[in-house]
């Protein structure tokens, strides 16, 4: 079993649509929760970021945690064309070696 | 400032031969990272730098791996006799330092390898 699972999809939803993406994670050690967008044949880059538990929110986009469950969400409000990429979610622990562990990503369409 | 690049963008190589992938960090960061991303695998942890010292191999698939960074920059990613499943995206990311918090990784656009 993975350390982290995350449904690759693929997901269609039409535009202004709520997403939602989530991860489910069986590591207790992780203490930092990201959530990358990549776009194709680019690399990844951090959309958001939080620490421990908790909502996080940044224009469209809000990040949960819930770490009694182990899961983590991404939520898209008001979805647009521009979105239309691979969202992945990754972790990290609080000390030692500052890997990232991903989710396998799931890939995501907004269709106008 | 100029991101993190990777060179070459593409490479594709007959089975047995050895390969180079080369990373320029950005500028001013001291942690370097190499993940690979294969096809229904997502990213997968190679090897860090912090300067030049590589404190985590763990991630190295075979001995044929290997990995080099000097004067805390540039960093050489090297797979000795590759094989059909060397085959996938290689990409390297850069922090600003290392810590016990978690600095923001920036990646690099990555350099896709087939091995034939």
């Amino acid at each position: 079993q993975k350390e982290v699972e995350q449904d690759p999809g693929p997901l269609s939803v039409p535009e202004g649509a709520i997403v939602s993406l989530n991860c489910t994670y069986s590591n207790s050690a992780f203490q930092y929760f990201m959530w990358y967008r990549q776009y194709s044949r680019k690399g990844p880059e951090l959309l958001m970021y939080t620490y421990s538990s908790g909502n996080k929110e940044d224009g469209r986009f809000t990040a949960q945690v819930d770490k009694s469950s182990k899961y983590i969400s991404l939520f898209i409000r008001d979805s647009q064309p521009s979105d239309s990429a691979t969202y992945l979610c990754a972790m990290s622990a609080i000390q030692g070696a500052q890997k990232l562990v991903f989710g396998q990503g799931t890939r995501l369409t907004i269709n106008p | 400032g100029a991101g993190v690049s990777q060179s070459p963008s593409n490479k594709v190589t007959e089975k047995g031969k050895d390969v180079e992938l080369r990373c320029d960090p950005i500028s001013g960061h001291t942690a370097l990272y190499w993940y690979r991303q294969s096809l229904g695998q997502g990213l997968e942890f190679l090897i860090y730098f912090q300067g030049n010292s590589a404190p985590d191999k763990s991630g190295l698939p075979s001995d044929r791996f290997s990995a080099e960074r000097t004067g805390g920059s540039v960093s050489t990613l090297t797979i000795q006799r590759t094989q059909q499943e060397d085959s996938a995206v290689y990409l390297c990311a850069s922090s600003l330092t290392f810590g016990l918090f978690q600095e923001t990784q920036y990646f690099g656009p990555g350099t896709r390898l087939l091995v034939l």
